[in-house]
């Protein structure tokens, strides 16, 4: 079974409006971490934003939050008032227990509109 | 800051040629990845190293070799470079999980190489 799924090969979102990038995980391990990156056209990773899985509370940064819901294994990852800039691939990737590596989903494109 | 750097960034080979992918980190990360990234198919780890003189295998690791002999660089070998290598790879590198357990893996630009 994957451990990481993002269901939405692609997304197109009108400028200025939130935006909801779903991510949900498998792991049977209680400590993990849950992690997403931006690659634009450009092609380099940027690290977004953590959520631990015994963080209280949603993370945020910036424009960007995190939906944790533990029960559901969803980590969805969410955008405010989105810019043109925001356009690239959102890659969500998990670390469980005290493994060194981190597993990627396969990405959702987004693209935002004028 | 240079981060994490990968040479070289573009390279053409011919079937059956070897190469090697060099990373270097100035951020003292214990940690260090090779990954490759097709389309549809996200990132897959190759090899990894937790550690100098370390080294083990991820998910895609036949057909590629890889040493760290400084803290600072991982090499990424290509012994017998097929057609289905063609791929972008990228390095990556983070501290220890056990004591920075939300730190992230900082990744280079990325090397796009291309075999004929």
């Amino acid at each position: 079974a994957q451990k990481i799924t993002q269901t939405q090969p692609g997304m197109f979102v009108q400028e200025k409006e939130a935006v909801t990038l779903d991510c949900t995980y498998d792991t049977s391990d209680p400590s993990y971490g849950l992690f997403w990156y931006k690659q634009p056209s450009s092609g380099e990773m940027i690290f977004l934003i953590y959520q631990g899985s015994y963080d209280q509370q949603n993370a945020t940064e910036g424009r960007y939050s995190l939906n944790f819901q533990k029960a559901r294994k969803s980590a969805n990852l969410v955008i405010s008032a989105s810019q043109l800039g925001d356009s690239a691939m959102y890659f969500c990737a998990m670390r469980d227990g005290g493994n060194e590596k981190l597993t990627f989903g396969t990405g959702t494109r987004l693209t935002i509109i004028p | 800051n240079a981060g994490v750097t990968q040479t070289p960034k573009f390279r053409v080979l011919k079937t059956g040629q070897s190469m090697t992918l060099l990373c270097a980190q100035d951020m003292n990360h214990e940690y260090m990845y090779w990954y490759r990234q097709d389309p549809g198919m996200g990132l897959r780890l190759i090899h990894y190293s937790v550690g100098e003189g370390t080294t083990a295998k991820g998910e895609v690791p036949d057909g590629y070799n890889v040493s760290r002999l400084k803290k600072q660089n991982f090499l990424l070998g290509l012994e017998s470079a097929a057609p289905s290598q063609t791929s972008v790879y990228f390095c990556a590198s983070s501290y220890r999980f056990g004591k920075n357990s939300n730190q992230p893996q900082h990744f280079g630009d990325g090397t796009r190489l291309s075999i004929l």
